[in-house]
């Protein structure tokens, strides 16, 4: 079955400590991505990466990184979390800019 | 750059009656148009999209959607709503270029009995 898998799907995590939302893909998408979502606000993209050893920056990078070292994952790290990154996240994938984008199922993170 | 816009944070219909979610959406170039549904606690599933083919584009459960170049609006309808149909609705524009997809704000489907 062709998913995105992301986890933790639920994360309550304290100002500071750093953690990884992991995500992965077995579609051989090329184009994988990764958005936060806030009432009001929609979705709004972080960061993308359009192959392996790519990745450049969304609307709203700042306190997040993120690495592409093999096509089928897309880390998000946030090395100093804080409480305005309280969020729900969602990673998506594509085989290309063009084509359906698949979104995982989402991670929710809240930071006290 | 690309940008949207989605007319109405929320919109609430009878059970039975026309759903008509609105969306305008800004691009440089011909754009691809997308909407997307996201049902309580879940992820986004694609409901349609239109990619330059016909501008009358029809989705899973019921819905379509028409591009309207002149009027920049890709507004989404069903002639029928049902219960199920309560969710999160996002409309959401690509120009095909590195940015991805950007989204509206989404517009909250409710459905009375």
């Amino acid at each position: 079955e062709a998913q995105v898998t992301q986890n933790p799907r639920y994360l309550i995590t304290v100002t500071g400590k750093k953690l990884t939302v992991t995500c992965s893909q077995n579609m051989n998408h090329e184009y994988m991505s990764w958005y936060r979502q806030d009432p009001g606000l929609g979705l709004r993209q972080i960061y993308y990466s359009m192959n392996v050893e790519v990745t450049d920056k969304g609307d709203v990078p700042e306190g997040y990184k993120v690495s592409r070292k093999e096509k089928r994952n897309f880390p998000l790290i946030l090395e100093s979390p804080s409480p305005n990154q309280t969020s729900l996240y969602f990673c998506a994938s594509s085989l290309s800019r063009e084509n359906t984008i698949y979104f995982g199922e989402g991670s929710w993170l809240t930071v006290v | 750059a690309q940008s949207v816009t989605q007319l109405g944070s929320h919109v609430s219909v009878s059970e039975g009656a026309l759903v008509l979610l609105r969306c305008n959406y800004s691009s440089s170039v011909p754009p691809y148009l997308f909407w997307y549904v996201q049902y309580p606690n879940q992820g986004l599933q694609l409901l349609l999209k239109y990619t330059s083919a016909a501008t009358l584009v029809k989705g899973i459960n019921g819905f379509e959607a028409e591009f309207k170049k002149s009027e920049t609006s890709f507004h989404l309808t069903k002639p029928s709503a049902h219960m199920s149909d309560a969710a999160e609705y996002f409309c959401a524009v690509s120009e095909g270029g590195a940015d991805g997809l950007t989204f509206g704000k989404g517009t909250h489907l409710i459905i009375q009995p």
